[in-house]
C-alpha cells in the first residue's frame, strides 16, 4: 500500500492551460516537499511546505497543504513546455523517526 | 557551493557480477546520505541511508549492501547482481540537524542507469 498517492499518474495538455496535482494520504505529515526531475536526472526541490492550510507560490506554481496536513495540491497556471516533467510529493510523517516517504509520481506533458 | 557526484552514468552488467556504485558531496560536512532506487516514471524507494561514517541504515532487505568509508562517501555494492536490481538508482544528501532530520531537503546526484543482462 503506497501511503502517498499521487493523481493524475499521467496527464498531457496543451501549452497554456492549467492543471492540477493531488498528492493525498490518510497519514499526518509534519512536512511535505514537492519535487520536479526531468529524464536521467535527479529530482529538484522545489517546495516545502510545514504548516496545514499553507499556500505557497513559486511564479507560475501554487502549492497548498491540506489544513489536516494529509494532503498536498500543486497547481500550475498558464503550462509550458518547459514544465514537463515527473512531479514527486515527499512527505515526513508525523510523529515518527522515518525517512521521506516519496508518492507515485505525476508525468506531466505539456506540448506546444 | 554543495555539488553530488555519482558515478558510472549507465552501467550494463550480466546476472551474478558485482556490482559498485559511488557517490561523493563536496561543499558540505556531516551529511546524511541516501540511496534510493526508481522504477520507470515511479516514485523513490528508499535503500539506504546513513548518519555518519559507518553508520548504515537499511529501509528493504535485499542482495544489496551500502558502506559509507567516508564522511562525504557513500558506495553502494552487491556481490551477486540478480535481473531485479535493475533501474535507476539515485544517491542523495541532506543537511544533519539535531532532532528531526528526516524533513530536511534532499538534494540529488543524477542517477546510474544499472541494466543487469
Amino acid at each position: 500500500t503506497q501511503l502517498l498517492e499521487q493523481s493524475p499518474q499521467f496527464l498531457s495538455i496543451q501549452e497554456g492551460e492549467n492543471l492540477t496535482v493531488y498528492c493525498n494520504s490518510s497519514s499526518v505529515f509534519s512536512s511535505l516537499q514537492w519535487y520536479r526531475q526531468e529524464p536521467g536526472e535527479g529530482p529538484v526541490l522545489l517546495v516545502t511546505v510545514v504548516t496545514g492550510g499553507e499556500v505557497k507560490k513559486l511564479k507560475r506554481l501554487t502549492f497548498q497543504f491540506g489544513d489536516a496536513r494529509k494532503d498536498s495540491s500543486l497547481h500550475i497556471t498558464a503550462a509550458q513546455p518547459g514544465d514537463t516533467g515527473l512531479y514527486l510529493c515527499a512527505g515526513a510523517l508525523s510523529g515518527s523517526a522515518r525517512q521521506l516517504t516519496f508518492g507515485s509520481g505525476t508525468q506531466l506533458t505539456v506540448l506546444p | 557551493s554543495q555539488t553530488i557526484h555519482q558515478w558510472p552514468a549507465t552501467l550494463v552488467q550480466p546476472v551474478g557480477s558485482p556490482l559498485s556504485l559511488e557517490c561523493t558531496v563536496e561543499g558540505t560536512s556531516n551529511p546524511n546520505l541516501y540511496w534510493y532506487r526508481q522504477a520507470a516514471g515511479r516514485g523513490l524507494q528508499l535503500l539506504f541511508y546513513s548518519v555518519g561514517i559507518g553508520q548504515i541504515s537499511s529501509e528493504v532487505p535485499q542482495n544489496l549492501s551500502a558502506s559509507r568509508p567516508q564522511d562525504r562517501q557513500f558506495i553502494l555494492s552487491s556481490k551477486k547482481l540478480l535481473l531485479s536490481d535493475s533501474g535507476f538508482y539515485l544517491c542523495a544528501w541532506s543537511v544533519r540537524r539535531s532532532g528531526r532530520t528526516y524533513n530536511s531537503p534532499l538534494h540529488f546526484g543524477n542517477g546510474t542507469r544499472l541494466t543487469v543482462t
